[in-house]
């Protein structure tokens, strides 16, 4: 039963122009979203989260959108930059206050050209 | 600030074999959570710790697999015997409390393959 999907593996984005990366779930039990980003040889890092009363939530060139109706997470990074190439993971919180039930996406590898 | 500490970097077993991971996560933190993540997936949480008592271990498959968090402190996480399908990383990951508004932080991890 896969209640979270990350529909795209990879995506490749020019430095400078925007990238967005997307993530479905399917449990409505979700109310707590956050993005973890990962580089190769490290443990993932903390990004940026929302709740299920907001829509949207910003820090710096990070912006993360809800849309519950969809059930339909994204993040967007304007502008990109290559630094930002890493492993994009979404994760899904369910009535709880903890992380201990945690539902990570698959990942998305992002890769910034120059 | 000193971050989650995770040994060995890399482990390659045999099937049938047994292996211990350990992990020191960050002073102070109360919650430890061991995550097992299979290459093209999201990590999936195999046993949480409050302190030094377990608060989930629902998807720990505890015919093989074994935790413990003895002083509320660093912690290993034991397989044995080991299958094929074991082969993964192991993340270990700590935050103060546990609560959603504090960040979740993670080691390294331990790649395991099984032969």
């Amino acid at each position: 039963d896969q209640q979270v999907k990350q529909n795209s593996p990879s995506l490749s984005v020019q430095e400078g122009r925007i990238s967005i990366l997307n993530c479905d779930y399917t449990n409505s039990m979700f109310d707590y979203f956050l993005w973890y980003k990962k580089y190769p040889a490290e443990g993932p890092t903390f990004l940026i989260s929302i709740s299920s009363i907001k829509d949207k939530n910003e820090d710096g060139r990070f912006t993360v959108f809800l849309n519950k109706s969809a059930k339909h997470l994204s993040l967007h990074i304007v502008p990109s930059q290559p630094g930002d190439s890493a492993v994009y993971f979404c994760l899904f919180s369910a009535g709880g206050t903890s992380y201990g039930k945690l539902t990570f996406g698959q990942g998305t590898i992002l890769t910034v050209h120059p | 600030e000193a971050g989650v500490a995770q040994s060995p970097r890399y482990k390659i077993i045999e099937k049938r074999q047994s292996v211990a991971f350990w992990c020191n996560p960050i002073s102070g933190h109360a919650t430890l959570y061991w995550y097992q993540q299979i290459l093209g997936q999201g990590p999936k949480l195999l046993i949480q710790f409050q302190n030094n008592g377990v608060v989930d271990d629902s998807q720990l498959p505890k015919d093989r697999f074994s935790a413990e968090r003895l002083k509320g402190v660093d912690s290993t996480l034991k397989i044995q015997p080991a299958k094929l399908e074991d082969s993964a990383v192991y993340l270990c990951a700590s935050s103060r409390t546990g609560r959603l508004n504090e960040k979740l932080f993670f080691g390294s991890g331990t790649q395991l393959s099984v032969l």
